[in-house]
């Protein structure tokens, strides 16, 4: 099983970005989305696909249907530029998208 | 809070076997599943496996063949070993906790990663 991510996103300051995971029915189960600035740790952001952590933004919403999840981040901020990474559980085993490097600009 | 800390060499040599250990503090590891996750520099995750209080255990296919982890309640830590290490193996290993259950389940806190190089 695989999740395929774009390598790469743009937006400008104070608009919307939008992050997406294709996989063979990702709609049928969750999808989280971790956030991994430069020289950092991964970040939880979006849990069981549209949940968010305690201290996450409000901007940052996650949706998901059919073959694919998505991460909407709203408002963006330069200080949300960063490596976003989509996981999932196929049978009993974590899967990681391949990340998506997303430049505000 | 929790906190998670890995420890280990740092340096490893091909075909030896990569050791590390992640101390928990802030909780306690009789909760909750805890996983090792891997970062080759410049690339992706990879989760490696993770395991229970019980011993119940869980290991990514691809890896299973050289990994095994396991854990010290009463260290509140624990810990892998992954034998047989080539360069591929260099990687930023993480420690982390997963909540929730099965397909629900997501990682909620890291380490700060312990970066593994395998060289002569």
């Amino acid at each position: 099983y695989e999740l395929t991510q774009p390598p790469s996103v743009s937006v400008s300051p104070g608009q919307t970005a939008s992050i997406t995971c294709s996989g063979n029915k990702l709609g049928d189960r969750y999808t989280c989305w971790y956030q991994q600035k430069s020289g950092q740790s991964p970040v939880l952001v979006i849990y069981e696909d549209n949940r968010r952590p305690s201290g996450i933004p409000e901007r940052f919403s996650g949706s998901s249907s059919g073959n694919t999840a998505t991460l909407t981040i709203s408002g963006t901020q330069t200080l949300d530029e960063a490596d976003y990474f989509c996981q999932a559980w196929d049978s009993s085993f974590v899967i990681f998208g391949g990340g998506t490097k997303l430049t505000v600009l | 809070q929790v906190h998670l800390q890995e420890s280990g060499p740092r340096l490893v040599r091909p075909s030896e076997t990569l050791s590390l250990t992640c101390s928990v503090s802030g909780d306690s590891v009789g909760s909750y599943y805890w996983n090792w996750i891997r970062q080759p520099p410049g690339k992706g995750l990879e989760w490696i496996a993770y395991i229970y209080s019980t011993g119940t255990t869980n290991y990514n296919p691809s890896l299973k063949s050289r990994v095994t982890i396991s854990i010290a309640t009463s260290r509140n830590q624990f810990s892998l070993r992954l034998k047989s290490v080539t360069a591929a193996d260099t990687a930023l290993y993480y420690c982390a906790r997963s909540l929730g259950s099965g397909w629900t389940s997501y990682f909620d806190s890291w380490g700060q990663g312990a970066l593994v190089t395998v060289s002569s």
